[in-house]
C-alpha cells in the first residue's frame, strides 16, 4: 500500500532557529513530491520535486528530494512566527489520476 | 483573479438536513477534488472528477455525493447530515498535463449537531 510519511509530527522552536521536516515515501510509479504550507484554512502550494539532488529555494525555504533512498527535506532558516503552521507532503504517482498521497503533516510552531 | 471558491465557509445544521458545499474554480482546471480533514489528520480524498459529467469515488468512503455539469463547479451534497459528517471539506483543483500542482480553496468546516 501506498503511502507518506512525514517527521516529526509536532516541532516547537524558537524565532531565529533553523528546522528540517521530513517526508519519507513508499509509492509505486513515483512522479513528483509536492510540499504544502497550511496555517488555519487552505493548504497553499511551496514546491514540486521531481528530479533527485536538485535543491528547489524560495527565501528562507528549501527542499530537496532523494529518490534512491525516497524521502525528501524541507528547511527553513531563520523561521518567524509566521512560519508556524502545518506542513504537509504529498506524493503525486503515476496511473493514479492525479490524486496524491499525503502525510500526516507536521505541525511547526515558532515561539517569539 | 484566478482563484477557487467554497461556500459556505462555516456551517453548523442539525442531524438530518440535506445541505451542499459549493466549490468553484475560475482557472479553467479540468481535475477538481474533495478531501475530508479531521482536526490534527490528513487529507483523505472522498471524490475527484477529470472533466465535465466525470466523477469518481475517492480513497476514503463518504456518504456524500458530487456532480460536474460545468467545469467550474464540483458541489458536493449530503443528503442527510450526520454528526460523523463533522469535518473539514477542501474542495482543489489542477490542470491536466504531466504534473499536478493541486491549488485549494478556503475550506468548509461543517459541524452537525
Amino acid at each position: 500500500e501506498d503511502k507518506v510519511v512525514q517527521s516529526p509530527l509536532s516541532l516547537v522552536v524558537h524565532e531565529g532557529d533553523t528546522v528540517t521536516l521530513n517526508c519519507s515515501y513508499e509509492v509505486t510509479n513515483f512522479r513528483s513530491l509536492l510540499w504544502y504550507k497550511q496555517e488555519k484554512k487552505a493548504p497553499t502550494f511551496l514546491f514540486m520535486l521531481t528530479s533527485s539532488g536538485i535543491e528547489k529555494k524560495s527565501g528562507r525555504l528549501s527542499s530537496i528530494l532523494d529518490k534512491k533512498e525516497l524521502f525528501s527535506i524541507l528547511n527553513i532558516t531563520a523561521t518567524q512566527t509566521g512560519d508556524s503552521a502545518v506542513y504537509l507532503c504529498a506524493v503525486d504517482p503515476y496511473n493514479q489520476g492525479g490524486k496524491l498521497i499525503f502525510g500526516q503533516g507536521t505541525e511547526l510552531s515558532v515561539k517569539p | 483573479e484566478a482563484d477557487i471558491y467554497q461556500t459556505p465557509r462555516y456551517l453548523v445544521i442539525g442531524t438530518g438536513k440535506k445541505i451542499t458545499l459549493e466549490c468553484s474554480q475560475t482557472m479553467g482546471h479540468d481535475k477538481m477534488y474533495w478531501y475530508q480533514q479531521d482536526p490534527g489528520m490528513e487529507l483523505h480524498l472522498i471524490h475527484y472528477s477529470y472533466g465535465v459529467n466525470s466523477t469518481e469515488k475517492g480513497d476514503l468512503s463518504s456518504e456524500s455525493t458530487v456532480s460536474r455539469i460545468r467545469t467550474e463547479h464540483f458541489p458536493l451534497t449530503l443528503e442527510s447530515a450526520r454528526p460523523s459528517h463533522t469535518s473539514q471539506y477542501l474542495c482543489a483543483s489542477s490542470v491536466s498535463g504531466a504534473y499536478n500542482e493541486q491549488f485549494f480553496g478556503p475550506g468548509t468546516r461543517l459541524t452537525v449537531l
